[in-house]
């Protein structure tokens, strides 16, 4: 069965920071894998996917296969940034659910 | 940009009342989902819809509940017999292809079972 992990509730670093949010996941096949975040009062939303290989918001996430890992990493958090962060997996397949691990909340503190 | 809409945002029931969530997911979008949300847990799959059945269901998913598609535009989550354990937000999302595109959330609907 497919498993996603965070291994922080909660990340605080100082605006300017580097930040490091961890995803590992368990799957035996090739997953697809997300970030989500949910800022105060907003909706779940995509933040990137690792087949895009893109930069959204300076944040970015390198699928290591090796390491069963796609952490978050942003060089110079902002105030902004602060929200829930989740790491979501979905086997490649269609009508197949997504699965998503326990969230991180980042606090970006001034 | 098109969004999936949730109504109500706040439902708050008795005890083994029925109750129907709703959802209107986007427009050109194929798989429907609800996903579930304690307050301070993890975001839960409950079940995924597609061609007017159920392509999966979780564990969660038990036979107090179910889905519908009952027009074009609407896609439905019913508790039968809500319980306190219920209480949670309820989160619509939908896709375009199933596994191999990502999720667009509403923006839930905060269920309080009393």
């Amino acid at each position: 069965a497919q498993r996603v992990t965070q291994p922080e509730k909660l990340l605080s670093v100082f605006k300017g920071a580097p930040v490091e949010l961890k995803c590992n996941y368990s799957y035996s096949g090739s997953p697809e894998l997300f970030w989500y975040v949910q800022y105060s009062r907003q909706r779940l939303q995509l933040l990137l996917r690792h087949i895009s290989r893109e930069s959204i918001k300076g944040f970015t996430a390198d699928l290591n296969k090796g390491e069963t890992s796609f952490h978050l990493k942003k060089p110079f958090a902002q105030e902004e940034d602060s929200a829930m962060y989740y790491c979501a997996l979905s086997p490649r397949g269609y009508g197949q659910n997504f699965v998503f691990g326990p969230g991180t909340r980042l606090s970006v503190l001034p | 940009e098109p969004e999936v809409t949730q109504t109500p945002s706040h439902q708050v029931t008795q005890m083994g009342q029925e109750v129907i969530l709703r959802c209107v997911p986007i427009s050109n979008h194929l798989y429907f989902y609800w996903y579930r949300q304690i307050l301070g847990q993890k975001v839960e799959f409950l079940v995924s819809f597609y061609n007017n059945e159920i392509s999966e269901k979780s564990e969660i998913f038990d036979d107090q509940f179910s889905v519908e598609r009952p027009d074009g535009s609407n896609f439905t989550l019913k508790i039968r017999s809500t319980k306190l354990e219920d209480s949670a937000m309820y989160f619509c999302a939908s896709n375009r292809d199933g596994g191999n595109s990502p999720l667009h959330f509403g923006n839930g609907t905060r269920l309080t079972v009393t």
